[in-house]
């Protein structure tokens, strides 16, 4: 069974710093494409970033960039996300979401993780 | 970035009942492949999403035969032939031909 479990959410200060995780299980994680993806409270779906299987290109949202970091371990079949410089509209659950290798997208989704950037 | 506009918002149905959620894109969703990479997600209440079918029809794993996507062009379809209490919840289309993925705003389905 393909799962996904993320980790490493939390309270932050603005400016402050959060590493999140996700560890995948049940595929060969470095084949596929992953994702970030965030839903502020009460809103919509907004995609983050993402990273190549072998990790060799990334993507970034223009709301995050500069500041947000994809990457991956695949020997520990890990996705992380670096997210510096935090600010109150970063503020939501994030996803780590499994892109598909037979057509362009994503199929499976993790649980989230809570961001909060508040003082 | 393309823009996904659903509508209803908020569709109130009543058990047993067809339900139907259009999605509209602002430009053509037609992949270099030929394909239109149109997508439906469900989220239920307290739930992460799910995807429910992906490229206009195809229904992902598990999910029941009541869902069913359609479409063309930039006007499409998902639709539920009788509404369970398990269908509650929000209901995004999202385009996947076009970088960045796009979402609509979500339809909020709920029971009457």
């Amino acid at each position: 069974e393909v799962q996904l479990v993320e980790s490493g959410g939390g309270l932050v200060q603005p400016g402050g710093s959060l590493r999140l995780s996700c560890e995948a299980s049940g595929f060969t994680f470095s084949r596929y494409w992953m994702y970030w993806l965030r839903q502020a409270p009460g809103k919509g779906l907004a995609w983050v970033s993402r990273i190549e299987g072998p990790a060799t290109d990334t993507n970034y949202a223009d709301s995050v960039k500069g500041r947000f970091t994809i990457s991956r371990d695949n020997a520990k079949n890990t996705l992380y996300l670096q997210m510096n410089s935090l600010r109150a509209e970063d503020t939501a659950v994030y996803y780590c979401v499994r892109g598909s290798n037979d057509w362009p997208g994503m199929d499976v989704w993790g649980q989230g993780t809570t961001v909060i950037v508040s003082s | 970035d393309v823009v996904m506009t659903q509508t209803p918002l908020s569709s109130p149905v009543t058990l047993g009942q067809p339900a139907s959620i259009s999605c509209r894109s602002s430009q053509s969703l037609v992949h270099r492949d030929g394909n239109i990479y149109l997508n439906w997600l469900q989220q239920r209440p307290g739930q992460p999403p799910r995807l429910l079918i992906y490229k206009i029809s195809d229904r992902f794993s598990g999910v029941p035969d009541r869902f069913t996507g359609s479409g063309a062009g930039t006007d499409f379809t998902l639709q539920i032939s009788r509404v369970e209490t398990e269908d509650v919840g929000v209901y995004y289309c999202m385009q996947s031909t076009h970088f960045p993925h796009t979402f609509g705003q979500g339809t909020k389905l709920e029971i009457k």
